[in-house]
This record gives structure tokens, sequence and C-alpha cells, in this order.
């Protein structure tokens, strides 16, 4: 167990819909990362959060946005949704370090897209 | 841009033999290199790290990895699998350690009796 809770554990919704997903990160950390992984792109990065502040984006859709709440908590909004858009999405947290460290994953939310 | 290749798609180990899997990156200074394992079903687990130091590190379950700068590698190693380590396999890097990883394509364990 790494300390990241995501919920929920699966999501199925049609075309068009919205649906958001929540990360609740390591006790301490402050750093909130959202990926994105599919068969055919892979795991990718979508945008990182740290403490509050947008703090980079990857390869994230317009459709998509995201956000950090005051008590750390991370939500991942996708809208007008398309069938692919189905993946599995993993939020990790990390504490920020100058020294750098690692990212603790949570188990994924699995997207299903109809 | 940086990234990161892990040539293997699949390997098929035999139980208690040994293990290597390849993976090189492109990055321009010095990386912050990770091996991460998933398992069906769950979330990505780290099996060790480099940042600096030891170009051998030593990670979780009797796995370790070397940095070789040269070959821009960082190839994982397990002397003796167990059934257990069948697994997705991912090489991953970033440029600071706590920025976003850019990860590997993966590469399947398979273990056979």
């Amino acid at each position: 167990d790494s300390g990241v809770t995501q919920t929920p554990k699966h999501l199925i919704t049609a075309t068009g819909q919205r649906v958001t997903l929540r990360c609740s990160p390591r006790s301490g950390d402050l750093s909130v990362y959202w990926y994105q992984q599919s068969l055919d792109q892979g795991l990718q990065f979508l945008i990182h959060y740290y403490n509050g502040e947008e703090r980079a984006k990857g390869n994230i859709l317009e459709r998509f946005s995201a956000q950090q709440f005051p008590d750390l908590h991370s939500e991942l909004n996708l809208s007008s949704l398309e069938l692919g858009d189905s993946a599995l999405y993993f939020c990790a947290s990390s504490v920020d370090k100058p020294t750098g460290d690692e990212q603790f994953f949570g188990p994924g939310t699995r997207l299903t897209v109809l | 841009a940086q990234s990161v290749t892990q040539p293997d798609i699949h390997i098929t180990v035999s139980e208690g033999a040994s293990l290597e899997l390849r993976c090189n990156y492109s990055y321009g200074a010095t990386p912050y290199l990770f091996w991460y394992v998933q398992s069906p079903g769950q979330g990505l687990q780290l099996l060790l790290k480099y940042f600096s130091g030891d170009t051998l590190v030593q990670g979780i379950k009797g796995f370790e990895a070397e940095f070789k700068r040269s070959q821009s590698s960082f190839n994982l190693r397990k002397p003796s699998v167990h059934w257990s380590d069948a697994a997705e396999y991912f090489c991953a890097v970033s440029n600071f350690g706590n920025e976003k990883l850019t990860f590997g394509t993966g590469t399947r364990l398979t273990i056979i009796p």
C-alpha cells in the first residue's frame, strides 16, 4: 500500500459525458501528478500540482482539467468523453525535495467509455 | 526531450534463472532513473532509483540496477527469479527527481516453471 488513494476504482460511462477522478496523496506530500496509461500511448504524464498550484503540464487534452485543493487532494475532470479516453488513470504523490524524490502511485482508476 | 527505450516487449525466463531487463535513456544532463513494477490490476511500485553516487543500486525484492553513463543505460537485474516476479516492468526518467516521469513502453516478464 503506497498511501495514495484513488476513487473510484472503476468507472463506466458513455461518450459525451463528464467524470471526476479523485486522488488523496500520502500524508505530508505536497506534489500530485496525474498519468494516463493506455494500450496505444503507454504511460503518459498529464499534469503536476504542487501545494495547490499547477506546476507542469504534459499531453493533457483541453477537455481535461485538474485542480488541487487546500487539503491537498486532487481531482481530474474529464469532459466530452470519447472512446479513446478509455484508460487507466494514475495519481502519484511525492515530497518536494531539492534533491528529488520518488513518486508513489495510487492503484489507479480504470475508465471505460462506451 | 527526454525519452526512454525498453527494447524488449516480452521476456520469458525459467524460475530460478537470472534476469536482465534493458533500459536506455536519452537525456542531456544527469538523469534521475527509476524502475517500477506493475502487477496485473495493480498500481506501480518502485523497485529502485538512481539519483547520484554509486552506479550500482540495490532495490526491493532482490533487484539491482546499474547506471552506465557511457552507454546511456540503466539495466535491471535479478540473480534468480521467482514466479511472483511475473509482472510488467517500467523504466522511467525525470530531470530532477520530483518532476514528471517519462516512462518506457514496458517489458512484460513471464516466468515458466
